[in-house]
């Protein structure tokens, strides 16, 4: 059963860069039939998709967050990974990593973790 | 980003059934795209709770059930239980977002 465990910095400064790495377990980020996605959830407010990639390098990106992610996928390392750059406070929320299928669905989430924009 | 409309709440006694509707355009339900459902619990990550409109993954209770028309879709609880108070969201694609999924803007269930 495939598992996915977000890791990274709590807190980032404003106009710094956010890091977070999602480790697979229980299967492979080479899979063919799957894509990797991130979504974050900020206080108050619903899901907001980031964007997805495939470890062949296709991505897809919100357009509202293209010009500040980047995802990338380590296959020796089992994981794939989310920056975002200039962040605000806007950007505080719980980010959460999946597993997305070429149906358009996300099928296996990470537990999420906090990461909080401050100074 | 969200172009899929949900209520912001709904109630209801237990035992009794809700239904959520999930309101799209032309250009994502309205264009064959299917439509799937999450549920946060408070302080928990989101589930998938249906996929293609209606199938269940394996462990949800058949108390939830989804369909689609047109440029809209809309999940019902049955048998509303204590355990089902819980955040929805529905998920589609669009294709004026090329690539993108885009989520509903989320609706609490509250039971009564």
């Amino acid at each position: 059963q495939v598992q996915l465990q977000e890791s990274g910095p709590g807190l980032v400064k404003p106009s710094e860069t956010l890091s977070l790495t999602c480790t697979v377990s229980g299967g492979s980020v080479s899979d063919n039939t799957y894509y990797w996605a991130w979504i974050r959830r900020p206080p108050g407010k619903g899901l907001e998709w980031i964007g997805l990639m495939h470890y062949t390098g296709s991505k897809y990106y919100n357009p509202s967050l293209k010009s500040r992610v980047t995802l990338s996928v380590d296959t020796t390392k089992n994981h794939f990974s989310l920056k975002l750059t200039s962040v605000t406070a806007a950007d505080t929320a719980v980010y959460y990593c999946t597993r997305d299928r070429v149906e358009y669905y996300m099928d296996v989430w990470g537990k999420g973790t906090t990461v909080t924009v401050s100074s | 980003q969200s172009v899929l409309t949900q209520p912001p709440s709904v109630s209801g006694a237990p035992g009794q059934r809700v239904t959520i509707s999930c309101t799209g355009s032309s250009s994502s339900i309205g264009a064959g795209y299917d439509v799937h459902w999450y549920q946060q619990v408070p302080g928990t990550a989101p589930r998938l709770l249906l996929y293609g409109n209606n199938n269940r993954p394996a462990g949800v209770p058949d108390r939830f059930s989804g369909s689609k028309s047109g440029t809209s879709a809309s999940l019902a609880i049955t048998g509303l239980q204590a355990e089902d108070e819980a955040d929805y969201y529905c998920q589609s694609h669009d294709t004026s977002l090329r690539g993108s999924r885009v989520f509903g803007t989320g609706t609490k269930v509250t039971v009564l």
